[in-house]
């Protein structure tokens, strides 16, 4: 079974450029987590994707941070314009509705190793 | 924000030797998830325990829940040099997200 697959797995740009990253989640997951981990924050959730449709974006911190889902099987995070506070390790989740209550686990790529210059 | 805060930030331990690290939050939740993360790769999931388990096992894993206290326990037993990795707790409240804790950095040596 293919898992999350990320690209691409390291990024080193400047100041200013746009970056796009992105992420294949694992067929049949209809839900899609996108993740910024630093070592002053922690992990953190920028968005999440139900259907290809975003449900709370509350986490993204900008206005220059943007995600879009067209299908199923593709999704983008992009920053425009880059600044380098935004360096950082970027990962995509996904995970399958459950059949009850609780949330089934989540699915995790390998990361985006973001630099900003 | 982080819920979960996880005790201790970082431990150090012998091939062999038990691994134990707390994890507590702050509101209610469905359920409580491990996760660990090896050094440059993604978080993977390793146990699932629901508000109204109180203990589960999953091979050396040993994971409790107290929600009078609002806290977990993760313990490896017989640990391994392989078990070096950062290890996550990460709450379910309900809302399709995952809030996930600070981490514990596991070292153990050979």
């Amino acid at each position: 079974d293919a898992g999350v697959i990320q690209s691409p797995r390291h990024e080193v740009t400047e100041m200013g450029q746009e970056v796009t990253l992105r992420c294949k989640p694992i067929s049949g997951h209809d839900y899609l987590f996108w993740y910024r981990q630093t070592m002053m924050r922690g992990l953190e959730l920028l968005i999440y994707f139900n259907n290809n449709v975003p449900i709370d974006d509350s986490g993204m911190p900008e206005d220059r941070f943007s995600a879009k889902m067209p299908n199923a099987s593709f999704s983008t995070l992009k920053i425009q314009p880059s600044e380098p506070r935004d360096s950082a390790v970027y990962f995509c989740a996904s995970r399958p509705t459950g059949t009850g209550p609780s949330n089934q686990p989540q699915h995790f790529g390998d990361g985006t190793r973001l630099s900003i210059l | 924000s982080q819920q979960g805060e996880e005790d201790p930030q970082a431990l150090s331990i012998q091939e062999g030797e038990n691994a134990t690290m707390n994890c507590s939050y702050k509101t209610s939740i469905n359920n409580l998830q491990w996760y660990r993360q090896n050094s440059g790769r993604g978080l993977v999931h390793l146990i699932l325990i629901r508000s109204n388990e109180r203990e589960k096992h999953s091979g050396r894993l040993r994971v409790t829940l107290d929600t009078s206290k609002k806290s977990s326990s993760l313990l490896i037993t017989a640990s391994r040099a392989a078990d070096t990795a950062s290890y996550f707790c990460a709450t379910d409240g309900g809302g399709n997200k995952l809030t996930f804790g600070t981490g514990t950095q596991l070292k153990v040596e050979l």
